[in-house]
């Protein structure tokens, strides 16, 4: 079985300051990890994924995410937070065969001017 | 915009009655993966197909089923309603389906209301 958790319903930063975004897994096997971020009333975007190699993974839009095996996460980094970033933010495991994807319970960024 | 299109983007109907959405793929895309997003359950998934055959389950009721046509579309059929169904529902397509590596790529999403 496979289980992501985000332990911040909502994450809050000032426009210019570091975004860090947390997330955890747990799963049986490699991992395949990604991040998706979802604006009001729109789909989820896809931002980056760990699939093998480097742990820093840089995605869209400046994001990037380390991924660290001994404490299982996968969190979610961006230097320097612009208004536009605030969304709801989701990690995501893949280990199951099938593609299937189990989710976090989502992030809310909220960037302040 | 990621290519998969989902249609209606809106759907307002009454309890026990039976919809369907439709989603159509990314050019290439042979998987297709339908999602359930609500404010008590988060983003559940439901069920996958890879070229017309189901390959996946999860938290899918029995009153709802899917299916995946030849042209690669998909559908999904929710029936007897309940206030409970009401929720964002997405399709995803990818490349190819044995591979948890491969980015899944979301439509705009189609949102129900049962009233």
């Amino acid at each position: 079985a496979q289980s992501v958790a985000q332990p911040e319903d909502q994450v809050n930063v000032a426009e210019g300051n570091p975004l860090t975004v947390k997330c955890t897994y747990s799963v049986s096997g490699n991992p395949y990890l990604f991040w998706y971020v979802q604006y009001p009333n729109r789909g989820l975007q896809f931002l980056l994924k760990y699939i093998t190699g480097d742990n820093l993974v840089k995605g869209s839009y400046g994001f990037e995410a380390e991924f660290n095996k001994s404490q299982t996460s996968f969190h979610l980094k961006k230097p320097s937070a612009l208004v536009s970033d605030s969304a709801l933010y989701f990690c995501a495991v893949g280990a199951d065969s099938w593609g299937k994807l189990q989710f976090g319970a989502g992030t809310q960024v909220v960037v302040t001017p | 915009d990621s290519g998969v299109t989902q249609t209606p983007k809106h759907l307002i109907t009454a309890t026990g009655q039976r919809v369907t959405l439709r989603c159509s793929p990314r050019s290439g895309d042979l998987s297709v993966y339908w999602y359930q997003q609500s404010l008590d359950q988060g983003l559940q998934f439901l069920i996958q197909y890879y070229n017309g055959e189901e390959r996946a389950k999860g938290n899918i009721l029995e009153r709802f089923s899917a299916q995946q046509f030849p042209d690669l579309h998909s559908e999904l059929n929710l029936s007897s309603l309940e206030l409970g169904d009401s929720a964002l529902y997405f399709c995803a397509s990818s490349v190819v389906p044995r591979d948890t590596q491969e980015t899944q790529y979301f439509g705009p999403g189609t949102r129900l209301l049962v009233l």
